[in-house]
């Protein structure tokens, strides 16, 4: 019920490309979708957020598609750059009153190709 | 604007010995701020809940008695390693929330302690 399913592990891009990340939730409860990018040895970067009466949210390169019916939200980068590559964590956050706490996706490992 | 820092980034220390991690927000007020772990190639993991001005709220299988953390202010909190070990060693993050109408965290840079 508290997990956030999030795939591929890994991901291979050519710079140019678009990077798509998916991710599954079970949970109706959540009710934030942030996104976080993290370079090695660094900590995780907020790198954009939904909330689910949104389908859809860009910011740059940077896009939220969410459905709400299919309970599954995904991060697309368009034109990726080799800079892009780092680790992005999909995660989602319930109501306060049932904890508030980040549910994070297990992570995945993005490298873009120049 | 919503920067976190930890203070230090890297400490080595003896098995046995006590390692203090510092976690500041440097341009708000975090009512709440969070410590988490995490593994080589893993995701992170909660370890605890800090509300300023009050205890912390541990997550199941974390050791209060072993990590001990402090809200001391609306701006920092810290988090204590008692009496390491080598299986203690790993990836420290700290991550604060603005305010509790928010949901945005904002996570600091990390510290990496390694136990020896």
């Amino acid at each position: 019920q508290q997990q956030v399913k999030q795939s591929p592990q890994s991901l291979i891009v050519q710079k140019g490309g678009i990077s798509i990340i998916n991710c599954a939730y079970e949970n109706t409860a959540f009710d934030y979708f942030p996104w976080y990018q993290q370079f090695p040895g660094k900590g995780p970067a907020l790198l954009i957020a939904i909330r689910p009466d949104v389908s859809e949210k860009k910011e740059g390169r940077f896009t939220i598609s969410f459905n709400k019916s299919a309970k599954q939200f995904s991060l697309h980068i368009m034109d990726s750059q080799p800079g892009d590559s780092a680790t992005y964590f999909c995660a989602a956050i319930p109501p306060r009153e049932y904890g508030n706490k980040l549910v994070f996706g297990a992570g995945t490992i993005l490298r873009v190709k120049s | 604007g919503a920067v976190v820092s930890q203070h230090p980034s890297r400490v080595i220390c003896k098995s046995g010995t006590s390692v203090k991690i510092e976690c500041r927000s440097l341009d708000f007020q975090a009512t709440t701020m969070f410590w988490y772990r995490q593994f080589p190639k893993q995701s992170l993991m909660l370890m605890a809940t800090s509300n300023e001005g009050s205890k912390a709220t541990y997550e199941q299988g974390v050791e209060k008695d072993k990590f001990l953390i402090n809200h001391a202010s609306l701006t920092l909190s810290t988090l204590t390693v008692t009496s390491a070990h080598p299986e203690d060693s790993s990836f420290y993050i700290c991550s604060a929330r603005p305010s509790r109408d928010r949901d945005e965290q904002y996570f600091g840079p990390g510290t990496r302690l390694t136990v020896t």
